[in-house]
């Protein structure tokens, strides 16, 4: 099956400092990928929309200058977390829209921790 | 609004069948997914449905009616590593994908 990867995998941090998420589709192009975030024992929150060339779409309170999105290519997208508080401590997540024939499937990736001290 | 309702939890034992229902309400229909989710790891998908009927793979199958707005994922010859969250997911008509809360699978031996 499709594979997407995510680096780094575990990410600690102090308070204030910037953090930098990459996703990649290993074996397809993506022309979409989104970022999820998931807090302990609630479901996925899709935070925006990564779209290759273009500006992400962010989802009604994520606020986009705090977390930046890059897609520069058609495998690799990133999420940047700037100044990060303890708040932002989560599950991050990447998918990546894969499109064959008729069938559309998200394809995620293994997950990001984000633990801010 | 959108909405896709599934219950919190469910428990079954080991060996046993068990069927976990979505019903949902989307502003169009491109499909239904299904993904098993581990605690604390990523999601993986599971099954694809956009036609009604039964979509079989493995111990996994599931079903689709789209008059109904209604999807149900079985899961036979239940094992203890099935144990984890099921999301359903509805691609709507602007191919967002709208997510169920998920169901929680507790197997007991």
């Amino acid at each position: 099956g499709a594979v997407v990867s995510q680096h780094p995998s575990w990410v600690i941090c102090k308070s204030g400092t910037s953090v930098k998420i990459e996703c990649r589709s290993l074996d397809f192009q993506a022309t979409t990928m989104f970022w999820y975030r998931q807090f302990p024992k609630q479901s996925l929150m899709l935070m925006a929309t990564s779209n290759e060339g273009s500006k992400a779409t962010y989802e009604q309170g994520v606020e986009k200058d705090k977390f930046l999105i890059n897609h520069a290519s058609l495998t690799l997208s990133t999420l940047t977390v700037t100044s990060a508080h303890p708040e932002d401590s989560s599950f991050y997540i990447c998918s990546a829209r894969r499109l064959a024939g008729e069938l559309e499937t998200q394809y995620f990736g293994p997950g990001t921790r984000l633990l801010v001290l | 609004g959108q909405n896709i309702d599934q219950p919190t939890e469910m428990t079954a034992t080991e060996g046993a069948i068990v069927q976990i229902n979505c019903t949902y309400q989307t502003s169009g229909f491109n499909g239904l997914f299904w993904y098993q989710q581990h605690a604390g790891e990523a999601p993986t998908f599971l099954s694809y449905n956009v036609l009604d009927g039964l979509e079989e793979k493995g111990r996994f199958s599931s079903f689709l009616s789209r008059s109904k707005g209604y999807s149900y994922l079985l899961l036979k010859e239940l094992q203890m590593k099935d144990s984890a969250s099921y999301l359903c997911a509805v691609l709507d008509s602007n191919y967002q994908l709208i997510w169920g809360a998920g169901t929680k699978l507790i197997i007991k031996p």
